[in-house]
């Protein structure tokens, strides 16, 4: 089972919007619509953002939304702000009661 | 607040065994599917095992699969994680997870981790 396929960075100014994709198959991300998304700043634990493909979880931001397309979701960050400098990871699962992770993307906020 | 609290971990031999226990509070433990999740250094995160609300249902991770063994203990609302045959890869932080309510694919509770060190 390999996991699904983030870029490794990605970059954005205050207030802009970012999107993170997270590629996967038809056996994972296409198959399911059980992808998550977690954020993860450095030495903490992860934190859910986005479950279900696009639904948040009470106390999480309107600023962060979730899409699927075919194989790939998709994490967008509006309005983006310094505290949104961190790492965001997603995950599907992969049938057989697996579940896969993606590779992460690091964010920076310039 | 709702909580977990992992402890065990340590520096051990490969090929030894070593057994991570996570501490639930604040929440009804028993009504939960609950995950380990590791996270080795400067790398992803990867599931690990995954338990049912009453322990009968357990699933591995293949890279773990008859070497770990997840368990769990309601009156005690606590999680475990015996690793035997350790081996150098196993080298990580282990984060105990709660899901959603409901739903296993998604984990909205994490604990601090507890680190596991597989050295000679």
């Amino acid at each position: 089972q390999s996991a699904p396929t983030q870029p490794p960075s990605a970059s954005g100014s205050p207030g802009q919007s970012v999107t993170f994709s997270c590629t996967g198959t038809s056996s994972d991300v296409g198959g399911y619509n059980y992808v998550s998304w977690y954020q993860q700043h450095p030495g903490k634990a992860p934190k859910l953002m986005i479950y279900e493909v696009t639904k948040r979880p009470s106390g999480v931001p309107d600023r962060f939304s979730g899409s699927k397309s075919g194989n790939t979701a998709s994490l967008t960050v509006s309005g983006l702000q310094a505290e949104d400098e961190a790492e965001y990871f997603c995950s599907s699962y992969a049938g057989r009661n697996n579940l896969v992770f993606g590779g992460g993307t690091k964010l920076t906020v310039l | 607040q709702v909580q977990l609290v992992e402890s065990g971990g340590g520096v051990v031999q490969p090929g030894r065994s070593l057994r991570l226990s996570c501490a639930a509070s604040e929440f009804t433990f028993s009504v939960y599917f609950m995950y380990w999740v590791r996270q080795a250094p400067g790398k992803g995160l990867e599931w690990v095992a995954l338990i049912s609300e009453d322990g009968s249902n357990k699933y591995y991770a293949d890279s773990v699969k008859g070497r770990f063994t997840i368990s769990r203990d309601n009156s005690k609302n606590t999680l475990y994680l015996q690793m035997s045959s350790l081996r150098d890869e196993d080298t990580a932080v282990y984060y105990c997870a709660r899901v959603l309510y409901n739903y296993p694919w998604g984990m909205n509770v994490w604990g601090q981790g507890t680190t596991v060190t597989v050295s000679s």
